[in-house]
């Protein structure tokens, strides 16, 4: 196990397209978070999961977006109707949970709306 | 509320200067993390280290350096004798118990001149 991988690395759609991003996080982590960060700012959380169940979501996540687990493994960030202020790096990260605070993040996905 | 403030943006050195970036935390809890990641051009975050809130003690890895100190709310890093691999964006971030996500600060670009 490499660590976390995130596909694809570089999205360009157009305004108004469905987009999804897929992440692998490092095998029986139990904790998945995803972040985005716009060009000169730190990462933003969006959501994260403990296995399956998805725990919080940030208000940064508008009814455009929506995350799943589906058997507490890989998950899909998906947004629909995509506008230009989506542009920005998704990153996943994650952590073994149980009071293990070590996150470790993947390469991200660069999307750009155009 | 939490809070992570890195008020230098850029800080340019010339290669085997030493240099230190700056972060202010704000948080009411008496249990937090602190981190601090290192994002090369390729855009993973690289984790640096980790300390807790009980732990003030002061670490040493190589060239790099932390200074935790609670009575002003800052966790600084020093890099002894920069190299042009150091250059990169460096993001400090705060944890807090209960919350269980990272909350990060707007990171410091640092170049390392030859």
């Amino acid at each position: 196990d490499t660590g976390v991988s995130q596909d694809p690395r570089h999205k360009i759609t157009k305004r108004g397209q469905n987009v999804t991003f897929r992440c692998d996080p490092i095998s029986e982590h139990n904790r998945l978070y995803w972040y985005r960060q716009t060009l000169g700012q730190g990462p933003e959380f969006l959501t994260y999961f403990q296995n399956e169940a998805q725990l919080e979501k940030s208000r940064l996540l508008s009814d455009r977006f929506s995350a799943e687990r589906p058997k507490g493994s890989f998950s899909t960030l998906e947004i629909q109707r995509t506008e230009q202020g989506d542009s920005a790096m998704y990153l996943c990260a994650s952590s073994p949970g149980r009071g293990n605070t070590e996150a470790f993040f993947g390469q991200g996905t660069r999307l750009t709306v155009v | 509320a939490q809070k992570v403030t890195q008020a230098q943006t850029e800080i340019s050195v010339v290669e085997k200067e030493d240099v230190t970036l700056d972060c202010v935390y704000e948080t009411r809890d008496t249990t937090y993390y602190l981190f601090w990641y290192k994002q090369p051009p390729s855009g993973e975050l690289v984790f640096l280290i980790r300390r807790n809130s009980f732990d003030e003690q002061n670490e040493i890895s190589g060239r790099y350096s932390w200074n935790f100190q609670k009575s002003t709310s800052s966790f600084n890093f020093t890099i002894t004798a920069s190299q042009v691999v150091d250059s990169a964006v460096y993001f400090c971030a705060l944890w807090v118990q209960n919350t269980d996500k990272l909350i990060f600060g707007t990171g410091t670009r640092l170049q390392v001149f030859p």
